[in-house]
């Protein structure tokens, strides 16, 4: 059982260039999330969704964006990275359609470095 | 609306006692508690709702006071493996009862237990 992948697990990009963070899950869950995490900040949230075809703005949603077309994946896209979107992001999913116990499972990061 | 958690750090030896708060300044419909290790995701505790219901962790504690809009979370008698960084993130209560549906987390709470 994989729970939920990510991949890459580390990348260096030049600024400007576009990248795609990928993220999977097989636990049939509902939702998704994209956080991002920096020293000192938490966990923030980008983007997420709550079922498939369907997304949503977090946090600090500006310079990325999601699509949602099936169950199981959840991409993240970075158009134009800038050197402020240098952190560690983390993926998650949840079963949120009892509306009661939703807790979250993440997936293990991708350190993203833009220079 | 990020929730503010204390201490920011805290030195343990074994077997001594934490508590982490969470506090926040919104209406809550729940808290949940992760914890995170050095380089790997965050990990779920425990999950706490209004009405006094929650479900976690055999091992770790927690309380909620809804009208104070705080939870704590006990660590007795510590171990190593309680080492880490401790999230609260916190699900804000809509005016008709249910719940915005994200969890915004707290900067989180550096815990080191010595031996």
């Amino acid at each position: 059982i994989a729970g939920i992948t990510q991949a890459p697990t580390s990348q260096i990009l030049a600024a400007g260039r576009r990248m795609t963070l990928r993220c999977t899950q097989d636990m049939r869950h509902n939702a998704m999330y994209w956080y991002r995490q920096d020293l000192g900040l938490g966990l923030r949230l980008i983007h997420y969704s709550n079922t498939a075809g369907t997304t949503g703005k977090g946090e600090v949603p500006d310079g990325y964006s999601v699509s949602r077309a099936n169950t199981d994946d959840f991409p993240l896209t970075l158009a134009s990275a800038v050197p402020s979107q240098t952190s560690v992001y983390f993926c998650a999913s949840s079963d949120t359609r009892t509306g009661v116990y939703n807790e979250q499972f993440f997936g293990p990061g991708t350190r993203l470095t833009v220079l | 609306q990020q929730p503010v958690q204390s201490p920011q750090a805290v030195i343990l030896r074994e077997g001594e006692d934490a508590v982490i708060n969470c506090s926040s300044s919104k209406a809550l419909y729940s808290v949940h508690w992760y914890r995170q290790k050095h380089g790997e995701a965050p990990v779920f505790l425990m999950i706490l709702l209004k009405g006094g219901e929650q479900k976690g962790h055999e091992k770790i504690s927690a309380s909620f006071n809804e009208k104070k809009q705080q939870s704590s979370l006990y660590l007795t008698a510590s171990q190593l493996s309680y080492s880490g960084t401790y999230f609260c993130g916190t699900e804000i209560r809509m005016n008709y009862g249910g719940s915005q549906g994200n969890l915004i987390f707290g900067k989180g709470t550096k815990l080191s237990v010595k031996p």
